[in-house]
């Protein structure tokens, strides 16, 4: 599965969008992008995933470039309970016996009241 | 449906014990997963399951054993417990081919 990498650290504000973003250059064509939170002491929660269209559920929207090499999750009104670390990973979909998720360190996200 | 759940929510061990970490899922899924979450790190994967009676490790299996005689159960067991596997366990499940996975709440488990 190709590598990514996030920034640290984020902050937000309370009400306005937070834009995580994400950079996975070696991604190869088969190989969707996923994105994951884990707010503090809980286990990780499935946020939204695509492959090359842009995409929007009820917690986010994850814009994908037109290379693919990059992407950023935009929750559109950070609330206080976003504050969380946020994971971007990148594997392949469709069939096979291996269906890990590589988990890197993330983002932590703070939004600021 | 109670997803993905995990007995204990803590545990302390000492060194040189044995013990089983739970986990159940109601959702049919054919793929389960531990992973471990040392402090301030990311999740690691210790062993993982594509159906019953198969099984497979992942990055990290040294010192844990599973099995998995039906699809709903996942237990992970800890033959001779050390302060290095001092950590948060992490059982998760999802269907074959997706990247969906749902996750417990986790174990907290602290070795002496």
């Amino acid at each position: 599965d190709a590598k990514t990498t996030q920034p640290t650290s984020m902050d937000c504000a309370e009400g306005r969008a937070a834009n995580l973003p994400c950079n996975h250059s070696t991604i190869s064509g088969n190989e969707y992008v996923y994105w994951y939170r884990q707010i503090h002491s809980q286990g990780p929660q499935y946020i939204i995933h695509g492959l090359k269209n842009n995409e929007t559920n009820e917690m986010a929207s994850l814009i994908i470039t037109e290379d693919r090499k990059s992407s950023t999750l935009i929750l559109p009104h950070a609330t206080l309970r976003d504050t969380a670390v946020y994971y971007c990973i990148v594997r392949v979909g469709g069939g096979g016996s291996n269906y890990k998720l590589t988990f890197g360190k993330g983002t932590l996200l703070t939004v600021n009241p | 449906n109670a997803g993905v759940t995990q007995t204990p929510k803590f545990q302390v061990l000492k060194t040189g014990q044995s013990m089983t970490l739970q986990c159940a899922q109601d959702m049919n899924h054919e793929y389960m997963s531990w992973y471990r979450q040392d402090p301030g790190m990311g999740l690691r994967l210790i062993h993982y399951s594509v159906g019953a009676g198969i099984t497979d490790q992942g990055e990290v299996p040294n010192g844990y054993n599973v099995s998995r005689s039906t699809t709903e159960d996942f237990p992970l067991r800890l033959l001779s417990a050390a302060p290095s596997q001092t950590s948060v366990y992490f059982c998760a499940s999802s269907y074959l081919g997706s990247g969906t996975q749902y996750f417990g709440p986790g174990t907290r488990l602290t070795v002496l």
